[in-house]
């Protein structure tokens, strides 16, 4: 099956820096991607997508200029924490959508960055 | 706007059980249905998906799924479970245009030996 990846699975960081966490479909091509958040115990909530060569939607409520979004290639999307404060620690997951069967996708999840901001 | 209901938070078995879970969805229009598993630790597994035709699909692991339209639901069922099926369960919704998925609250699922 296709496979995505996320770099670094876990990261801990201080208050007010920036981290960096990357998504790759290493099989595959994606012209969107999907960045989710899940906090311990809870659903994945959906964040934004990522679209190669433009702009990231954002879904409501979430901080554009907190979560910067950049779809570098078809296979890489980043997402980049900015000033990074202890209630952004969560798990962050992204997804790429890959075709499964006639006009229908089928989502593939990366394994996941837990940020721990301290 | 797309939102997916979990009736059940948590539900607790004992093995050899039967197990279904509800999943209900608002959406006027076509969508693609998936059930999510997550593992203590690990990330989310694909148990089952429907796209279209028979709305009795089977998956991994000994789970099935029904999609019944005019209840606008996808509950899943697994007639016997096993210690190794506590995890959490996600349904999740794609509406047919678009590519993104919107998630269930979950259910936590403990089986006891």
């Amino acid at each position: 099956g296709a496979v995505v990846s996320q770099h670094p699975s876990w990261v801990i960081c201080k208050s007010g820096t920036s981290v960096k966490i990357e998504c790759r479909s290493l099989d595959f091509q994606a012209t969107t991607m999907f960045w989710y958040r899940q906090f311990p115990k809870q659903s994945l909530m959906l964040m934004a997508t990522s679209n190669e060569g433009s702009k990231a939607t954002y879904e409501q409520g979430v901080e554009k200029d907190k979560f910067l979004i950049n779809h570098a290639s078809l296979t890489l999307s980043t997402l980049t924490v900015t000033s990074a404060h202890p209630e952004d620690s969560s798990f962050y997951i992204c997804s790429a959508p890959r075709k499964a069967s006639g006009m229908n996708n089928e989502q593939f999840f990366g394994p996941g960055t837990r940020l721990t901001v301290l | 706007a797309q939102s997916v209901s979990q009736h059940n938070h948590h539900v607790i078995l004992s093995e050899a059980a039967s197990l279904e879970l509800g999943c209900n969805y608002s959406y006027g229009g076509t969508v693609n249905l998936f059930w999510y598993v997550q593992y203590p630790g690990q990330h989310l597994q694909l148990l089952l998906k429907y796209f279209s035709g028979d709305p009795l699909v089977k998956g991994i692991k000994g789970f099935e799924a029904e999609f019944i339209k005019s209840k606008f639901s996808f509950n899943l069922r697994k007639p016997s479970v096993q210690w190794s099926d506590t995890a959490e369960y996600f349904c999740a919704v794609m509406s047919y245009n678009t590519d993104k998925l919107i998630f269930g609250t979950g259910t936590r699922l403990q089986v006891f030996p």
